[in-house]
């Protein structure tokens, strides 16, 4: 069965500084990988996907995420946050099946 | 940009109450969804709907919840008889394609904020 697993449930940090946000999957199968970043009381947006081809995928508002398939990681990361990067963001791993599998979510808290 | 609707934001019922929850996914999308969020927990599958049937469903999904498109524009979901633990954030999503390719991903709704006495 497949899973998602973020190790981090908080992760506070200051203004400008860098971040990585932990996710590890479990599949027998070939995964497509994604990043969904969900803002207070709103809905889940998508920040990036990894698909097949380059292991390091860019998405929206300067985040990254690199793919390791020996580590069957897949974290996400950027050079530095802004007060508006404070949100929930969840991993999630799409199968052959026809549904989203999701992460616990990673609380990013933002400090001035 | 196109989006996902959904509507109530926010209901709140008696316990053992029928609630139906609306969405209008974007126009040309062919696969739908729901999912729910219990409060400080990860979102979860409950069911896709794609060719005016159930494609999918988790072991959530029991005999208390039901979908339907009943029109070219509207997927609902309806729970019969509401318990407290159905309490959550419902989230509609849509997709135009189904999601083994992988090359199409979900979109969502902002949530119907369901609340049971």
């Amino acid at each position: 069965a497949q899973s998602v697993t973020q190790l981090d449930s908080q992760v506070p940090v200051f203004e400008e500084a860098p971040v990585e946000l932990r996710c590890n999957y479990s599949s027998s199968v070939s995964v497509y990988l994604f990043w969904y970043v969900q803002y207070p009381n709103q809905g889940l947006q998508l920040l990036l996907k990894y698909l097949s081809g380059s292991t390091l995928v860019k998405g929206i508002n300067g985040f990254e995420a690199e793919f390791n398939k020996s580590q069957t990681s897949f974290h996400l990361r950027k050079p530095s946050v802004h007060i508006s990067d404070t949100a929930e963001y969840f991993c999630a791993v799409v199968t052959s099946y026809d549904k989203v599998i999701f992460g616990p979510g990673t609380s990013l808290s933002v400090i001035p | 940009e196109p989006e996902v609707t959904q509507t109530p934001s926010h209901q709140v019922t008696q316990m053992g109450q029928e609630v139906i929850l609306r969405c209008v996914p974007i126009s040309n999308h062919l696969y739908f969804y729901w999912y729910r969020q219990i409060l400080g927990q990860k979102v979860e599958f409950l069911v896709s709907f794609y060719n005016n049937e159930i494609s999918e469903k988790s072991e959530i999904f029991d005999d208390q919840f039901s979908v339907e498109r009943p029109d070219g524009s509207n997927f609902t979901l309806k729970i019969r008889s509401t318990k407290l633990e159905d309490s959550a954030m419902y989230f509609c999503a849509s997709s135009e394609w189904g999601l083994g390719t992988g090359a199409n991903v979900l979109t969502f709704g902002a949530g119907s904020r369901l609340t049971v006495l």
